[in-house]
């Protein structure tokens, strides 16, 4: 069980399109997730805290115009990065909490999407 | 904002090798949990362990919130144990989850 996914798992755009990405909790459903951004060997920096139906948090210095976060349901979250730009090219994860579990607070993560923007 | 100290940074082991990995953190925490980051970029949930001692086939884990501190053991090390070794906790009175630097660990057959 808690098993996430993540769409799509690779993505290379244009600089000045937008991009979105898709976070499904498949097993569970999931109340509150969180995007990351990792640069290579680097450790996970948190993006924003997505809750359903509420509009979601984000993080000291990340643009919210930017990467616009949308948890309409409790099983998806998507995060679109608008007008992308080569210094968005990252690789973005997201995690869910399964509030049903024993463990009312462990995070269970996405394999990540890679994007690239030329 | 809390701070969490992954050491050490790097680990290269000859398999069959035993190791452990230590996660220092500066305030009481609500969680901590060990994942294992595979070349591919996946995190892999190891451990949640607010507290105590848990065992999952050669890898255990123990932590000890008063000291502020959790250890992460691999025994019999294995080629697939190589990756990024990460800690997450979340900050007492928060459950906005905080990670380490990492501990980067590779394996030789």
């Amino acid at each position: 069980g808690a098993v996430v996914s993540q769409h799509p798992s690779r993505v290379i755009c244009k600089s000045g399109t937008s991009v979105k990405i898709e976070c499904r909790s498949l097993d569970f459903q999931a109340t509150t997730m969180f995007w990351y951004r990792q640069f290579p060997k680097k450790s996970l920096m948190l993006m924003a805290t997505s809750n359903e139906g509420s509009k979601a948090t984000y993080e000291q210095g990340v643009e919210k115009d930017k990467f616009l976060i949308n948890h309409a349901s409790l099983t998806l979250s998507t995060l679109t990065v608008t007008s992308a730009h080569p210094e968005d090219s990252s690789f973005y994860i997201c995690s869910a909490r399964d509030w049903a579990s024993g463990s009312l607070n462990e995070q269970f993560f996405g394999p990540g999407t890679r994007l690239t923007v030329l | 904002g809390i701070q969490v100290e992954q050491s050490p940074p790097d680990l290269i082991l000859q398999e069959g090798a035993n190791s452990t990995l230590r996660c220092n953190f500066s305030d009481s925490v609500n969680n901590l949990q060990w994942f294992h980051q595979n070349p591919w970029g996946q995190l892999i949930n190891l451990f949640y362990i607010p507290s105590g001692t848990k065992q999952n086939g050669r890898l255990s884990a123990t932590t000890v919130a008063t000291e502020r501190y959790s250890l992460l053991y691999i025994s019999s090390s294995q080629t697939t144990d190589s990756g990024v070794y990460f800690c997450a906790v979340d900050p007492g009175g928060s459950y906005i989850p905080t990670f380490g630097r990492g501990t980067s660990l590779i394996v030789h057959p």
